[in-house]
């Protein structure tokens, strides 16, 4: 079946740097790569929607500039949390759509997630 | 708020009972999803149901939808100690932006 691949898993870092988080599909063309973010014990909110080569949309009260989003290719999206402070730490999970009839449109493949503390 | 709401938000039972989430939602949609996660993990894709749809199952897994309360429910018969995980209802309208509700959180006691 169709994989996203999220890497790294976990990342430990300190205050002021910056982190970069891969989200790749491994057996499908994602034009669409979907950014979300939780905290624990919560549900899944959306921060942005990454759009193969165009400027990525982001939710309401989601910073762009803190949140760099780039999806240069159709199989890669990744994330950078920018000058990173301790409120970012969370879990930082990607998706994609799947597209196509034969593999769920509108279903949605995640990766494994990001677990981000920052010290 | 992004999120539907869902209930209840915890949910604890024996192995071999039944287990049921509701699900609620604020907006007209294309269709509706429940995902599972598992502690820390990505989330897995359980069952879509679209909006012309009232019930549908899969193996152990029933899901219904009544569009005119903005309601689903996901059942799961027979449970067992693995089933313990998060639910997620997850709806679509239009595009592909899926907008998640707040989950429940299901503990299958063996």
């Amino acid at each position: 079946g169709a994989v996203v691949s999220q890497h790294p898993s976990r990342v430990i870092c300190k205050s002021g740097t910056s982190v970069k988080i891969e989200c790749r599909s491994l057996d499908f063309q994602a034009t669409t790569m979907f950014w979300y973010r939780q905290f624990p014990k919560q549900s899944l909110m959306l921060m942005a929607t990454s759009n193969e080569g165009s400027k990525a949309t982001y939710e309401q009260g989601v910073e762009k500039d803190k949140f760099l989003i780039n999806h240069a290719s159709l199989t890669l999206s990744t994330l950078t949390v920018t000058s990173a402070h301790p409120e970012d730490s969370s879990f930082y999970i990607c998706s994609a759509d799947g597209q196509r009839p034969w593999i769920g449109k509108n279903i949605q493949y995640f990766g494994a997630g990001t677990r981000l503390s920052v010290l | 708020s992004q999120q539907g709401e869902e209930d209840p938000q915890a949910l604890s039972i024996q192995e071999g009972e039944n287990a049921t989430m509701n699900c609620s939602y604020k907006t007209s949609i294309n269709n509706l999803q429940w995902y599972r996660q598992n502690s820390g993990r990505g989330l897995v894709h359980l069952i879509l149901i679209r909006s012309n749809e009232r019930e549908k199952h899969s193996g152990r897994l029933r899901v219904t939808l009544d569009t005119s309360k903005k309601s689903s429910s996901l059942l799961i018969t027979a449970s067992r100690a693995a089933d313990t995980a998060s639910y997620f209802c997850a709806t679509s309208r239009g595009g592909f932006k899926t907008i998640f509700g707040a989950g429940t959180r299901l503990f299958v006691k063996a």
